[in-house]
């Protein structure tokens, strides 16, 4: 149990260009998805926090306008990469909370590989 | 805040134990994760250990937690080459539904 999928696996995109990334949680319904960005050899660094039917919340330095996120139903959220530059090149993680254990877990996804030319 | 530290690099012999530690700076933390995240692939939860308690063990894991110390510790025994990863420890915090990461370890099994 307890699955996210994300899709496309990985993506390359001219710059200028908008790439779309889907967040799946499989087999249950998530309150929350969060969305990750990770360069190489580093931690997460959270970009946003989604609720369902709701505006996403995003991190101190992480620019709206260019990472929409949508959060659309309880097993679907996406993040959209506005007129996408090379130094938006990295790995992009989602994850979901299911909420209901209340021990504040989430499930991650298995990321999402952009490459900006 | 939330600060997690943790140690870079360990590497260790196959059928050895190795433990990785990781530091925590709140100390209203509730629970505490260990995430595992082989090459390019997503974090994948091992276990976790609330608050009020000193020790959990999960077949090969032994999750060890000192709150006067805010001192967590990651043991896995019988360590096998499908264990080379990095391995993240994360908290959260009542209240707060988001999770800080420490930035990781990474561990290297030699055959």
């Amino acid at each position: 149990g307890a699955v996210v999928s994300q899709h496309p696996s990985w993506v390359i995109c001219k710059s200028g260009t908008s790439v779309k990334i889907e967040c799946r949680s499989l087999d249950f319904q998530a309150t929350t998805m969060f969305w990750y960005r990770q360069f190489p050899k580093q931690s997460l660094m959270l970009m946003a926090t989604s609720n369902e039917g709701s505006k996403a919340t995003y991190e101190q330095g992480v620019e709206k306008d260019k990472f929409l996120i949508n959060h659309a139903s309880l097993t679907l959220s996406t993040l959209t990469v506005t007129s996408a530059h090379p130094e938006d090149s990295s790995f992009y993680i989602c994850s979901a909370s299911p909420g209901t254990s209340g021990r504040g877990e989430q499930f991650f996804g298995p990321g999402t590989r952009l490459t900006v030319l | 805040g939330e600060d997690v530290e943790q140690s870079l690099f360990l590497s260790v012999r196959e059928g050895d134990s190795s433990v990785i530690n990781c530091t925590y700076t709140d100390s209203s933390s509730t629970y505490l994760y260990w995430y595992k995240q082989e090459p390019g692939a997503g974090l994948q939860l091992l276990t976790y250990i609330f608050s009020n308690m000193d020790m959990k063990q999960d077949q090969r894991l032994t999750v060890l937690l000192n709150k006067k110390d805010k001192h967590l510790s990651l043991r896995i025994a019988d360590t096998q080459t499908g264990d080379s990863a990095i391995y993240f420890c994360a908290e959260s915090i009542r209240g707060n539904n988001r999770l800080a990461f420490g930035k990781g370890n990474q561990v290297v099994v030699i055959p």
